[in-house]
């Protein structure tokens, strides 16, 4: 059974980075068989697909927030990161991670998400 | 990017009652169409995959249906405990997209 758990800062300053990792237990994060999401909920609103990572390094990210995400891996820690470059209020949210069966796509497996506020 | 759009924004229904919620695609996805259910302060739950498929644990009152750009979650007997959003999501072409989403209340 796959497990994802997120960490990182809960509040972040305007026009910083915003950077949470992902730890991924019960299978390598090296497998063929995962694609590695990100996806958030702000305050109100819908969820939002922020990107994913697939285990050689490629990635897809959201268009809209294309210019400031990047996913990247660290197989020595079996985690995945987000990194949200130049944040405003606006990226204030409950940041979730989550797996896809590369053969099933849909989101079966999701961490308890972690709140990150955007303010100074 | 497919836009998703559901219908309607929230509904209030008694229990027992049979609920309906429509999700529209901007271009056909065939049946690459998900349904989670969201609770307050809870992760998202998937419910139904592959357009009609139910997830394993998910009681058999909740069903999906639809193919190309329409598709439909049915409730078939509301109970107090789906109080929840409900997102629809497709799978076909990424970036994957969700719907705006559905409160269902109890009236």
């Amino acid at each position: 059974q796959v497990q994802l758990q997120e960490s990182g800062p809960g509040l972040v300053k305007p026009s910083q980075t915003l950077s949470l990792a992902c730890t991924v237990s019960g299978v390598s994060i090296s497998s063929a068989d995962y694609y590695w999401s990100w996806i958030r909920q702000s305050p109100g609103k819908g969820l939002e697909w922020l990107g994913y990572i697939y285990y050689i390094g490629s990635t897809y990210y959201n268009p809209s927030l294309k210019s400031r995400v990047v996913i990247s891996l660290d197989t020595s820690k079996n985690q995945f990161s987000l990194n949200l470059s130049s944040v405003t209020a606006t990226d204030t949210a409950v940041y979730y991670c989550a797996s896809t069966v590369a053969t099933r796509p849909r989101f079966d497996n999701w961490g308890q998400g972690t709140l990150v506020t955007v303010s100074s | 990017d497919t836009q998703m759009t559901q219908s309607p924004s929230s509904l209030s229904a008694s229990v027992g009652d049979r609920v309906t919620i429509a999700c529209r695609a901007s271009q056909g996805i065939s049946t690459y169409l998900n349904w989670y259910q969201h609770k307050p302060g809870k992760v998202p739950n998937l419910l139904i995959y592959a357009a009609s498929r139910l997830q394993s644990g998910v009681p058999s009152r909740f069903s999906g249906s639809g193919s190309g750009t329409e598709f439909t979650l049915t409730i078939s007997s509301l109970q107090p405990e789906d109080v929840a959003t409900y997102y629809c999501q497709q799978s076909y072409s990424v970036s994957y997209t969700f719907g705006q989403g559905t409160k269902v209340e109890i009236k």
